[in-house]
């Protein structure tokens, strides 16, 4: 099984910040790879998927970079709304599908 | 696009439970859907998959033996079976519309809660 590993594990910033989170596949994955949001009690929402394409409707302040083992979730200004979890998944052995074990992000 | 799930379910260790996911806005044979849950306060974890078009499955090993996806084309519903249920088992679970390599939308989550 691919093991997907995210780094920090939580996060404190500020409103405006620049935010980076990391994550790492166990082996190449190619540019299968995507990021989710997760509100408390809400479900997940796609932000950016195959590394780097933004989902319709996501604001441009969200970034994805990345291929083969290591990718990153850039937020290049927070704004309120950006407190959440967020969490990385690989598509590559699809259906056989696995996450990230989230970065959480508090303000500070 | 929209998936609607099932009601919040109690249930008791050893019982089964059966949750639906409906879909609507698309066409349902066209994508799958994988299954995932979400223990309070921890990671997202993959079920399974069904391919809503030929019906074909595939279980985590996890979960393999006590899981069983169905789907219902005539009402674009996608069924969760999940027996020996443990006290474990209590999440939520979501079904998401499988894009091929990324999942979009989610449905709202179903909470199982497992207790004697």
């Amino acid at each position: 099984d691919i093991q997907m590993t995210q780094s920090p594990s939580s996060l404190s910033a500020s409103v405006g910040d620049r935010v980076t989170i990391t994550c790492r596949a166990s082996q190449s994955i190619s540019s299968h790879l995507n990021w989710y949001q997760q509100k408390p009690g809400q479900a997940p929402k796609l932000l950016i998927y195959a590394a780097s394409h933004l989902q319709s409707g996501v604001p441009s302040r969200f970034s994805g970079s990345g291929s083969g083992t290591d990718f990153t979730l850039t937020i290049s200004s927070l704004q309120l709304g950006d407190f959440a979890t967020y969490y990385c998944q690989q598509s590559y052995s699809a259906p056989q599908i696995t996450f990230g074990q989230g970065t959480r992000l508090d303000i500070k | 696009v929209q998936l609607v799930q099932s009601g919040a379910e109690v249930k008791k260790p050893g019982a089964s439970v059966k949750l639906a996911c409906k879909a609507s806005g698309y066409r349902f044979t066209n994508h799958g859907i994988q299954w995932v849950r979400q223990v309070p306060g921890q990671n997202l974890e993959w079920m399974g998959w069904i391919n809503a078009g030929n019906g074909d499955t595939k279980y985590s090993q996890k979960f393999q033996g006590r899981v069983t996806i169905t789907r219902d084309t005539s009402a674009s519903t996608v069924s969760l079976d999940l027996g020996s249920l443990k006290s474990e088992d209590t999440a939520v679970y979501y079904c998401a519309r499988d894009e091929g390599w990324w999942l979009d939308p989610w449905g709202q989550g179903t909470l199982v809660t497992v207790s004697s």
